[in-house]
């Protein structure tokens, strides 16, 4: 957990508004990882960054989110248009190849 | 697709007592195996990482094993203490080890 930090903690909007969530890992991790949580299911995979590029997004739900990372440091993940479905515990992860290290996560609550 | 079931759902014990707790994977062809734990509201604190050549994987009273024919994983908790209530998770890397697959978790409570 230690070296990765979201932010905010916590959220809350209205469906149709705009959220970007952030990510600040500590340096020198060239993977990056978002992953999701959503009520009374399993924690799952969103998209993988290797440096500044997208190795793997084949989790993103749809084209209402995107993903960036500048300069292969911190990333945003940004939800446009917010979905009632969207809320759930959004986290980040960093580390080598097979293990991850993740942050505290974005709760993210839309209504 | 890997896919990881986590059993039981819930746990309670009282403290003292030792308990396992299961985790099975239906692709054994696994870099590897993490265990997790999440406290309320917090993120998921690394707890053990069993390669796959490994067998088990010790830190305190922690005990990790993996049976990677049996596609089965089991966290041993020796002398449960009530910090040790929590939410588990365990988590198997995707074959090219660039996505974990996780569980969805054993809640445990440790009685005082």
């Amino acid at each position: 957990e230690a070296g990765v930090t979201q932010f905010p903690s916590h959220s809350v909007i209205e469906k149709g508004q705009t959220v970007t969530l952030r990510c600040d890992p500590i340096s020198g991790h060239d993977n990056l990882y978002w992953y999701r949580r959503v009520m009374g299911k399993e924690i799952k995979f969103l998209l993988h960054f290797v440096k500044e590029s997208k190795q793997d997004e084949s989790g993103m739900p749809n084209n209402r989110f995107l993903a960036e990372r500048t300069g292969g440091t911190y990333s945003t993940l940004k939800v446009q248009p917010a979905e009632l479905e969207d809320s759930g515990v959004y986290f980040c992860a960093v580390g080598p190849t097979a293990e991850a290290f993740f942050g505290q996560g974005t709760r993210l609550t839309v209504v | 697709k890997q896919e990881v079931t986590q059993i039981p759902a819930a746990l309670s014990v009282p403290e003292g007592e030792n308990l396992v707790l299961n985790c099975s994977f239906t692709d054994s062809a696994i870099y590897n195996l993490q265990w997790f734990r999440q406290d309320p509201g917090k993120g998921l604190t690394s707890l053990l990482l069993i390669q796959s050549s490994q067998r088990e994987q010790t830190s305190g009273r922690l005990n990790a094993s993996l049976d990677k024919s049996s596609g089965r994983s089991t966290l041993y908790i020796a002398a449960s203490q009530p910090g040790d209530s929590a939410t588990y998770l365990c988590a198997a890397p995707s074959n090219t080890g660039n996505q974990f697959y996780f569980g969805t978790g054993t809640s445990l409570t440790v009685i005082p």
